[in-house]
């Protein structure tokens, strides 16, 4: 069966400084990885997806995630972070062949001032 | 194209009521989703279906029905409402091909609150 763990539940950073969001998985298959954001009182948004080929994946707002099949990690990152990033982001996995997505517990990304 | 939407956005009901919450989706997506989302648990599947006419259980299904009649719509149904059932609804639909290739459509949520 599939997992994903999400290490931090809460990561506080300063304003344009860079943040690491982690993502662990494991799978007894090849697996599609997701990261997903959710504002405040809203539905999740694809952040970004992981299907196949460079294991760096950019996706909106900055961010971008890289792949890394040998620590199973899918780490998401923004070089330097704004308000307007507050917001809980988080990790989900697909099975290859299967139609259910599996999330993280989810990580709150708070942006101080 | 207004996507996925979701009634009511907020709703609280006694213990040991009903209702239905609604789903509809505007894209023709086959695969359709509801979830709960309860603080620091991240989202839980509660039923999914994968066309109209076809419906399976998801993670935690106990105390929730679900129907799809239409390919829009993807109704849930609470039958005896229980405290447990406290939580942020959210229903999500995706494209028949390649469903896993696809990102899931959310909805803005339903927050239902059982006193």
């Amino acid at each position: 069966a599939q997992s994903v763990t999400q290490l931090d539940s809460q990561v506080p950073v300063f304003e344009e400084a860079p943040v690491e969001l982690r993502c662990n998985y494991s799978s007894s298959v090849s697996v599609y990885l997701f990261w997903y954001v959710q504002y405040p009182n809203q539905g999740l948004q694809l952040l970004l997806k992981y299907l196949s080929g460079s294991t760096l994946v950019k996706g909106i707002n900055g961010f971008e995630a890289e792949f890394n099949k040998s620590q199973t990690s899918f780490h998401l990152r923004k070089p330097s972070v704004h308000i307007s990033d507050t917001a809980e982001y988080f990790c989900a996995v697909t099975p290859n062949r299967d139609d259910k997505i599996i999330f993280g517990k989810g990580t709150r990304l708070h942006i101080l001032p | 194209n207004a996507g996925v939407t979701q009634t009511p956005k907020f709703r609280i009901l006694k213990i040991g009521q009903s209702m239905t919450l609604q789903c509809t989706q505007d894209m023709n997506h086959n695969y359709m989703y509801w979830y709960r989302q309860d603080p620091g648990m991240g989202l839980k599947l509660i039923y999914y279906s994968v066309g109209a006419g076809i419906t399976d259980k998801g993670e935690v299904p106990n105390g929730y029905n679900v129907s799809r009649s239409t390919t829009e719509d993807f109704p849930l149904r609470l039958e005896l409402a229980a405290p447990s059932q406290t939580s942020v609804y959210f229903c999500a639909s995706s494209s028949l091909d390649r469903a896993y290739n696809q990102p899931q459509h959310f909805g803005d949520g339903t927050r239902l609150s059982i006193l």
